[in-house]
């Protein structure tokens, strides 16, 4: 069946330091990609999106490229800030009619000033 | 806009004790809804999602139930809670595209469930 595998966390970083989250998918057919984000008590929240091959989805600075060849979606962000302290999920959502997003299992951020 | 709200925010009960969860959506209709349960330091795990009126899909056998009395109400219950009931829980929506869902899901606040 689908699934989605995701680095395990903690990460740790300091202000100003590159983010990479890595996340690969197995999936039938072509399915979009998500990151959301969850801030500490709070719901997830859409992060970014992609719906095809080679689509980069973008927002608040964190970039993911959909990569079909290497069943990818890593999450970057250039220079992180410790508002940016969260747990990010990645997941996707099959093209097929359904009506089951499959999450990976979350890594948690911490960013230190 | 749409907006998506549960209640309540904070619960502590006691083991055998009944449970009800309530979610309501705004701003959209015939919405799908979902119910999810998200254990301390692990995923999302998908429990029941519903497609219209009184139509409920469960994803994992257990003792809690669910029931959509109206379009955009979603209510998770339990008669009686058992102690691997506590976790917090996510009720999401998701806005269909040409009679196909988008897959993009909007999430309540949660509720954090602790069972004593």
């Amino acid at each position: 069946g689908d699934s989605v595998t995701q680095m395990e966390g903690p990460v740790t970083l300091s202000e100003e330091a590159f983010l990479t989250i890595n996340c690969t998918y197995t999936a039938t057919g072509y399915p979009s990609l998500f990151w959301y984000v969850q801030y500490p008590g709070e719901g997830l929240q859409l992060l970014l999106k992609a719906t095809k091959a080679d689509d980069k989805g973008s927002n608040k600075g964190f970039e993911a490229t959909y990569r079909k060849e290497t069943t990818s979606f890593h999450l970057e962000k250039g220079s992180v800030q410790v508002s940016d302290s969260a747990v990010y999920f990645c997941a996707l959502s099959p093209n097929t009619g359904g009506f089951k997003t499959i999450f990976g299992a979350g890594t948690r951020l911490f960013v230190k000033a | 806009s749409q907006t998506i709200h549960q209640w309540p925010a904070t619960l502590v009960q006691p083991v055998g004790s009944p449970l009800s969860l309530e979610c309501t959506v705004e701003g959209t209709s015939n919405p799908n809804l979902y119910w999810y349960r998200q254990a301390a330091g692990r995923g999302l795990q998908l429990l029941f999602y519903s497609v219209g009126i009184g139509q409920i899909s469960s994803e994992v056998p257990q003792n809690l139930s669910a029931s959509r009395p109206q379009d955009r109400q979603f209510i998770l219950s339990s008669k009686k809670l058992l102690l691997s009931d506590s976790g917090f829980y996510l009720c999401a929506w998701s806005p269909m595209t040409g009679g196909l869902e988008t897959g993009e899901l909007f999430f309540g606040e949660g509720s954090r469930l602790t069972v004593l």
